[in-house]
């Protein structure tokens, strides 16, 4: 079973910075399967990229991702309001979620 | 327009099984390449991917859970039934389902969520 680490636990930026997010697995998945999810109190998950780096639909370009191997990284190049929120990544079809990211506004 | 939707009953008793429906619209599970799954997440916690079945009818278990979960489809109806057995409180939750998708080229991950479900276990 793969397990995904993410880190930090939280973070804690101010509006305009960059916020940079990372996935560990605890053995190589396929960049296709990989994929970051934004959620905010009371509201379902929502894709933000998927197969490592390709934005979902309606996705601001300020979100990217990257990474290969075990080692995946999600950041946000300037940070509005709306992007504070927890950040999840997940290997689709066979693996549970990370821990989660929470994002803060400092 | 694709929509999902979660049903069933929001208090279950300790030992007792969990039936939850997820009812969608807006494609079809015999499309190949797509899939139907249920997430959790307890209160404040993170989420946790439960189960999925492809439209092929392959079912994919999370291992820690395999031996009390069931998902099933019934494709014509566009349903999918998750059953989670021998409820504990720890297994309060809200509960989602979610559409996958995936082709010969991309995997598109979970992009069509519910709005979830609360079920709590408690006698």
């Amino acid at each position: 079973e793969i397990v995904l680490t993410q880190s930090p636990g939280t973070l804690s930026l101010s509006p305009g910075e960059r916020a940079t997010l990372s996935c560990r697995a605890s053995q190589s998945v396929s960049s296709s399967y990989l994929t970051w999810y934004q959620q905010k109190p009371g509201q379902a998950p929502r894709l933000l990229i998927y197969g490592a780096s390709s934005r979902a639909t309606g996705i601001p370009d300020r979100f990217s991702g990257s990474g290969s191997g075990t080692d995946f990284t999600l950041t946000i190049s300037r940070l509005e309001p709306e992007d504070f929120a927890v950040y999840y990544c997940q290997r689709y079809g066979t693996s549970s979620f990370g821990q989660g990211t929470r994002l803060e506004i400092k | 327009q694709i929509t999902l939707k979660e049903s069933g009953p929001t208090l279950v008793t300790p030992t007792q099984a969990l039936t939850l429906t997820c009812t969608f619209s807006g494609f079809s599970l015999s499309t190949s390449g797509m899939g139907v799954g249920w997430i959790r997440q307890p209160p404040g916690k993170a989420l946790e991917w439960l189960a999925l079945i492809y439209w092929d009818d392959d079912k994919r278990y999370s291992p820690s859970l395999e031996s009390r979960l069931t998902i099933t489809a019934d494709t014509p109806q566009n349903q999918v039934v998750l059953t989670l057995t021998n409820m504990d409180p720890v297994d309060t939750a809200t509960y989602y389902c979610a559409r996958g998708y995936c082709t010969s080229s991309n995997c598109y991950g979970f992009d069509f969520w519910g709005q979830g479900t609360l079920v709590t276990v408690s006698s």
